[in-house]
């Protein structure tokens, strides 16, 4: 069953604690991307990767960290130099240049 | 960085169109794409239209691009209750720049 799976579904986190969310794709696809959602807002480009070993910051990259150490996986670690991560992060990956197809998200909640 | 717009609300009855209504920000974007999101879930996408087209159908969905005035629409044909949810509209650049979406509403 090919496509893109993240999890947990839902994530509690306490203020000060680092989280990491996972993001696995088996669409052999080369670019991974990581997007933050709020309640009435777009989405917001976080990090995204072309090719193993290598990332780029997105448009809200502070506070968080990415790895690509391989081509089917993307973490995301939410730090706590985050200052307000409450949110739904959404995982996508795509052939370089083409669609983009997403992951079910997950929902982070910090109390 | 500049904004991709959407209208907010549309509320539609069953069985009418839906007009969805986007002005992208850059002329040289390839890709232009709808996706929509039901409550709680990632994003499907819809469908897409390649700048060079004025138009693109399928089945129920017709999209409209305007490159002179970064125009883009969605319409949605015999519209059902389950097509209520949000629709974002896309431009792609070296990641996707969205709307903040459009959430459309269909009542019986």
């Amino acid at each position: 069953d090919g496509g893109i799976t993240q999890s947990p579904k839902y994530l509690f986190r306490k203020e000060g604690q680092n989280v990491t969310l996972s993001c696995e794709q088996n669409l052999n696809h080369d670019a991974m991307y990581w997007y933050r959602q709020d309640p009435g807002q777009g989405l917001r480009l976080i990090y995204y990767s072309q090719i193993v070993n290598d990332f780029q910051k997105g448009d809200i990259a502070e506070g968080y960290s990415v790895s690509r150490e391989k081509k089917e996986s993307f973490p995301l670690t939410v730090t706590s130099a985050q200052k307000n991560p409450t949110a739904f992060y959404l995982c996508a990956s795509s052939i370089i240049g083409d669609t983009q197809y997403f992951g079910p998200g997950t929902r982070l909640t910090v109390l | 960085g500049e904004d991709v717009e959407q209208s907010l609300f549309l509320s539609v009855r069953e069985g009418d169109s839906s007009v969805i209504n986007c002005t992208y920000t850059d002329s040289s974007s390839t890709y232009l794409y709808w996706y929509k999101q039901e409550p709680g879930a990632g994003l499907q996408l819809l469908t897409y239209i390649f700048s060079n087209m004025d138009m693109k159908q399928d089945q129920r969905l017709t999209v409209l691009l305007n490159k002179k005035d970064k125009h883009l629409s969605l319409r949605i044909a015999d519209t059902q209750t389950g097509d209520s949810a949000i629709y974002f509209c896309a431009e792609a650049q070296y990641a996707l720049n969205f709307g903040k979406g459009t959430s459309l509403l269909v009542t019986p």
